[in-house]
């Protein structure tokens, strides 16, 4: 069995500072993780992945995630928001062998005030 | 043209009706997916398809049925709609490496009264 957990349905920051959106995870078997962004009225886009590769993980738009596996935390973070940071952004986990479906947590929307 | 596409975008029926919600895809992927994406509760499988032949029910398959035309179409039909299957619905691609993120659609905002 797999989950996702999302701590922070909403987080706020200004613009410039440090965007961390939290993560943990529960698996049986070694994970892949994701983190993905939704625009308003768009479909998800990848940002990055872990796979069992280089724990700290950089992905698109400057932003990066450390696979943590004594904490079962896969966080993500940017070092200074930007305006256009603004969206919705969801983990998930694949770790069922064989049939890679993900399970996704339950987002977190991220707001940057100027 | 997007790789992944969603028919349509936009729907509003009554309740009792048959909706089939249609995708496509130009990726040459095997595998597709089919998510609901309600407020608060994120993504949540409904069905997946790993080729023509293996169709596997998700986490929240009642009331809804799929169909794997091809390699590159994958529909959901709601056989009898209700108002608590108003979501958006996403569907979503992937190929056979297992670490290959999957690829989504745009989404279809279904609105049952």
């Amino acid at each position: 069995a797999q989950s996702v957990t999302q701590l922070g349905s909403h987080v706020s920051v200004s613009e410039g500072a440090l965007v961390l959106l939290r993560c943990n995870y529960s698996s049986s078997v070694p994970p892949y993780l994701f983190w993905y962004v939704q625009y308003p009225n768009q479909g998800l886009q990848l940002l990055l992945k872990y796979t069992s590769a280089a724990t700290l993980v950089k992905g698109i738009n400057g932003f990066e995630a450390e696979f943590k596996k004594s904490e079962t935390s896969f966080h993500l973070t940017k070092p200074s928001a930007h305006m256009s940071d603004a969206a919705e952004y969801f983990c998930a986990v694949s770790a069922d062998t064989g049939r890679r479906a993900l399970t996704f947590g339950s987002g977190t929307r991220l707001q940057v005030q100027p | 043209d997007a790789d992944v596409t969603q028919t349509p975008r936009n729907r509003i029926t009554k309740t009792g009706k048959r909706i089939m919600l249609e995708c496509s895809q130009t990726k040459g992927h095997d595998r597709m997916y089919w998510y609901r994406q309600d407020p608060g509760l994120g993504l949540r499988l409904i069905y997946y398809s790993f080729d023509v032949k293996d169709i596997n029910k998700g986490e929240i398959s009642d009331g809804y049925s799929v169909s794997r035309q091809a390699q590159a179409k994958f529909s959901l039909s709601l056989e009898s709609a209700i108002p608590n299957q108003t979501a958006l619905y996403f569907c979503a691609t992937s190929d056979l490496t297992g670490d290959q993120p999957q690829h989504f659609g745009d989404g279809t905002r279904l609105s049952i009264l």
